[in-house]
């Protein structure tokens, strides 16, 4: 069984300062790690994602996250937040096999404040 | 490109009646899914589907029916609409392994449900 904690239901930096949302996960088998970012009244979509290869992977709007096998993380940051960056943010996780469905953290709201 | 599609994006019904969520996608992906999200809870898998006429249960499946006569359709059915079941409902597709991204999951808007 899959399952991933998101530390912290919201997150609340100034505009320009970095950005880190916590994600840590558990599988019994090798991951594929994905953060997703939702505006208010839309669906999901994809930022970034880990499958294989190079652990630091970089996504779109200047996020970047770190897969760490030892401590099971996948931290997402930013270096310098905007507005346009206040969202909601999951964290999730699917076996690299099968139907690879998703198991979604809890999600952590971000606020960027001016 | 329409993409992935949701209809109706919003819908309040009363307890016991029966409401279907439509999902379309136009890129014939082999894989759909059916999530809620809940407050607290982030998204849960419904049900899903490797292809047409092939469905599986996911995690939260009661109260729900799926069907795919279609690849490009996936109807989540609650047959007698209970207050718990109040959420917001994302349908998601995936190409299958043989094509390109077949890890990436993409989400429709969400349908906005309500059970009086």
């Amino acid at each position: 069984a899959q399952s991933v904690t998101q530390l912290g239901s919201h997150v609340s930096v100034s505009e320009g300062a970095l950005v880190l949302l916590r994600c840590n996960y558990s599988s019994s088998v090798p991951p594929y790690l994905f953060w997703y970012v939702q505006y208010p009244n839309q669906g999901l979509q994809l930022l970034l994602k880990y499958t294989t290869g190079a652990t630091l992977v970089k996504g779109i709007n200047g996020f970047e996250a770190e897969f760490k096998k030892s401590e099971t993380s996948f931290h997402l940051t930013k270096p310098s937040a905007h507005m346009s960056d206040a969202a909601e943010y999951f964290c999730a996780v699917s076996e690299s096999t099968g139907r690879r469905a998703l198991t979604f953290g809890s999600g952590t709201r971000l606020q960027v404040q001016p | 490109d329409a993409g992935i599609t949701q209809s109706p994006r919003y819908k309040i019904t009363e307890t016991g009646r029966q409401v279907t969520l439509m999902c379309h996608q136009t890129w014939s992906h082999s894989y759909m899914f059916w999530y809620r999200q809940d407050l607290g809870h982030g998204l849960r898998l419904i049900y899903y589907s490797a292809a047409a006429d092939i469905t599986d249960k996911g995690e939260v499946p009661d109260g729900y029916v799926v069907s795919r006569s279609k690849t490009e359709n996936f109807p989540l059915t609650l047959e007698s609409a209970t207050r718990s079941q109040t959420s917001v409902y994302f349908c998601a597709s995936r190409p299958k392994l043989s094509e390109r991204e077949p890890d990436t999951q993409y989400f429709g808007p969400g349908t906005r449900l309500t059970v009086l």
